[in-house]
């Protein structure tokens, strides 16, 4: 069974980028994207960008085009969201994800099955 | 973008009732809707997706249904462990976005 990892909470100052890294335990990314959604203290969840490794390809929330990248590294099965120039709205508890959907004109949707535990990032 | 609004925001009821949430997106998104239960310090779990198919393991009290903009989410009979806060979303298009939550609290 895929499950997926994250790195360790973080606290950084006000200015400065945090990279969180998700890695995909007991299988490969295979033909899934890798989605990146948040949650602010006591607030719901909101969407960042997928990452499509076969591919490569990227989509951001215009909210956040400017300060966010997604990458990956296939060789070791591992995602990462990096966002600069960070501020105490950042602090939020940052989730992966596998968007599971298939691509392509014959477009199913099989939801955000597979989750990582989550990584708090705190701003201060 | 499109919106998502879930109501009601909060819903408190007693085990065993019948509990039913509704999601209005703001244009049409045919059957391209997921639904989520997240509880406390926990990553959300898949419930619902393609607006009406169940997610392996999870029980089936919870279904859902509807197309187009509106759409339900029902658990059939509550159980104490269904307590937590419930969010549908779209997949339509990109930016995925999601409703702004559904929090249920069991009696």
């Amino acid at each position: 069974q895929v499950q997926l990892a994250q790195s360790g909470a973080e606290v950084k100052k006000p200015g400065s980028s945090v990279k969180v890294s998700c890695k995909t335990v007991g299988g490969t990314f295979g033909n899934y994207a890798i989605g990146w959604v948040r949650q602010a203290p006591g607030q719901g969840l909101e969407w960042m960008g997928k990452i499509i490794p076969i591919f490569g390809t990227t989509d951001y929330a215009q909210k956040f085009q400017d300060r966010l990248t997604l990458t990956m590294d296939e060789s070791t099965s591992t995602a990462y969201m990096e966002l600069i120039s960070l501020r105490s709205e950042d602090t939020a508890v940052y989730f992966c994800a596998r968007d599971n959907y298939t691509f392509g004109d014959d477009y199913y949707y099989y939801g955000l099955d597979v989750w990582g535990q989550g990584t708090t990032v705190t701003v201060s | 973008d499109i919106q998502m609004t879930q109501s009601p925001s909060s819903v408190s009821a007693s085990a065993g009732d019948r509990v039913t949430i509704t999601c209005r997106a703001s244009q049409d998104i045919s059957r391209w809707l997921a639904w989520y239960q997240q509880q406390p310090g926990k990553a959300p779990k898949l419930l619902i997706f393609s607006a009406s198919n169940l997610q392996s393991g999870v029980p089936s009290r919870f279904s859902g249904s509807g197309s187009g903009t509106d759409f339900t989410l029902t658990i059939s009979s509550l159980q104490p462990e269904d307590f937590g806060t419930y969010y549908c979303q779209q997949a339509y298009t990109f930016p995925r976005t999601f409703g702004q939550g559904t929090k249920l609290e069991i009696k």
